[in-house]
C-alpha cells in the first residue's frame, strides 16, 4: 500500500506571494490533517478534513485555507505570505472513524522558504 | 483542552545505553501514538499504543491509560536512534489530535 505523498517537497517563494501544497492520504483514508512545524518548534496543528469538511481548525490567521476532494486528497493553501510562514508543513493521513483505531501517518513533508 | 508533557527535553546517550521516555497527559484518551523525527523530518510511526505494552525489536512502549503516561524504552540505543521523540494523544474524533513537545535525543558514538 503505498504512503502518503506530499507535493512538491521543497518550495520557495517570496513574500506577499502565495503558495498551494498538497497531500494524498493513504487508499482508504478519509481524514487528512496538516500541521506546521518551524524550527525549534512543536508541530503546530493547521486544520483537519474529514469526507470533504473541515472538521477541526488550529489557532491560524485566515491566509491559512485548505480543503478536500472527493478523493481524499487535500490541498493547503497560504496566501500573502510572511517571512514567518517559511517552515516544514507536514500533512497525516487516517481513516478518521473510532479514535481508538485511527492511527495517523505522516507524510515527508514539504519544506517552504520564504524570501 | 488536554495539555501533553514529555521528559526530558534532551538526552544525549553514548551508543549502547538504554533510555526511558515519558509522556504525561492530563486527561483520558482513547488514542496514543509515538513517532520519531528523522533529521530529514520525516516522522515514522513508532508505537499505536492507548493502552498496555508493545516491543518491536530493541524499542518497547507501556501506556498505562488510568495513570494518564506513557513510556518509550529505547535499549542499546544506536546513533541512527537520534531525532525527536513525539507522542501524540486524542480523545474523540471531533477533537485534534495533540502533540508532545518532544525529546531530542542525541546518540554519540
Amino acid at each position: 500500500k503505498a504512503g502518503v505523498t506530499q507535493t512538491p517537497r521543497y518550495l520557495i517563494k517570496t513574500r506577499g506571494q502565495q503558495v498551494t501544497l498538497s497531500c494524498s492520504p493513504i487508499s482508504g483514508h478519509r481524514s487528512v490533517s496538516w500541521y506546521q512545524q518551524t524550527p525549534g518548534q512543536g508541530l503546530q496543528f493547521l486544520f483537519e478534513y474529514f469526507s470533504e469538511t473541515q472538521r477541526n481548525k488550529g489557532n491560524f490567521p485566515g491566509r491559512f485555507s485548505g480543503r478536500q476532494f472527493s478523493n481524499s486528497r487535500s490541498e493547503m493553501n497560504v496566501s500573502t505570505l510572511e517571512l514567518g510562514d517559511s517552515a516544514l508543513y507536514l500533512c497525516a493521513s487516517s481513516l478518521g472513524g473510532d479514535p481508538r483505531v485511527n492511527e495517523q501517518f505522516f507524510g515527508p513533508g514539504t519544506r517552504l522558504t520564504v524570501l | 483542552g488536554i495539555q501533553v508533557e514529555q521528559s526530558p527535553p534532551d538526552l544525549i546517550l553514548q551508543e549502547g545505553a538504554n533510555s526511558t521516555l515519558r509522556c504525561n497527559f492530563s486527561d483520558s484518551v482513547n488514542n496514543l501514538q509515538w513517532f520519531h523525527q528523522n533529521p530529514w523530518g520525516q516522522l515514522i510511526n513508532l508505537f499505536y499504543i492507548p493502552s498496555g505494552t508493545k516491543q518491536n525489536g530493541r524499542l518497547s512502549a507501556t501506556t498505562v491509560a488510568t495513570e494518564r503516561y506513557s513510556l518509550l524504552y529505547i535499549s542499546s540505543s544506536q546513533t541512527t536512534d537520534s531525532g525527536v521523540y513525539f507522542c501524540a494523544v486524542l480523545k474523540t474524533s471531533y477533537d485534534k489530535v495533540i502533540f508532545g513537545p518532544g525529546t531530542s535525543l542525541s546518540v554519540i558514538p
